[in-house]
């Protein structure tokens, strides 16, 4: 595809609800990463793939959160139990090692 | 840490005014400096950046120069539009791409 896509845009949860955020990349991205922004915040690091490798997960806020790419493309960030502190939008980007990074247009999650 | 401080907004100018964005940055070892800009309803995208000291990145009419003695990298533009309205990001990154924001800061421009 010509960017970075994200699915779904819009998400509400329950409470207690367990989701899941995809993350198409562009073809032949290496390197991928996660980010949560609050609102009115700037975006926070969740964690960073090298193909399928997940070599820093150091960002990821609690052990709800979970983020894999099995075949070193798409990739999903899985949040178990959401939490009403979870809600933020959910961006991925991914680039080339070295290059500029491509930015989806994020997945906003509201837990009501 | 990395830690990236901006400018609190939000800026509001009339059209054809200058701009200034503060930017200043703490970090270990020498990070490419960048600002994004997230148009309304729309994901971030690259505005400019640098790579090393005393670099300046330049893009749309916008610059911004890696200053290393100041550990800066202030946004400014000579005459805004009112298309130039958005949500602005100040952001380093290290070596291994993982970036670290700005709060970021709203302008808006009116007419």
């Amino acid at each position: 595809g010509a960017g970075v896509s994200q699915s779904p845009r819009y998400k509400v949860a329950k409470r207690g609800q367990d989701v899941a955020l995809r993350c198409d990349p562009i073809s032949g991205h290496v390197s991928l990463f996660w980010y949560q922004q609050a609102l009115g915040q700037g975006p926070e690091f969740l964690t960073y793939f090298q193909n399928e490798a997940q070599l820093d997960k150091s960002g990821l806020p609690s052990d709800r959160f979970f983020a894999e790419r099995p075949e070193g493309s798409v990739s999903t960030l899985k949040i178990q139990r959401t939490q009403q502190e979870d809600s933020a939008v959910y961006l991925c980007a991914s680039m080339v090692v070295g290059a500029e990074a491509f930015f989806g247009q994020g997945t906003r999650l509201t837990v009501v | 840490g990395n830690s990236v401080t901006q400018m609190e907004g939000p800026v509001t100018l009339s059209e054809e005014a200058f701009l200034t964005i503060n930017c200043t940055y703490t970090a270990t070892g020498y990070p490419s400096l960048f600002w994004y800009v997230q148009y309304p309803g729309e994901g971030l995208q690259l505005l400019l950046k640098a790579t090393k000291a005393d670099d300046k990145g330049s893009n749309k009419g916008f610059e911004a120069t890696y200053r290393k003695e100041t550990t800066s990298f202030h946004l400014e533009k000579g005459s805004v539009q009112v298309s130039d309205s958005a949500v602005y990001f100040c952001a380093l990154r290290t070596n291994a791409g993982k970036s670290t924001f700005g709060d970021g800061t709203t302008l808006t421009v009116k007419p």
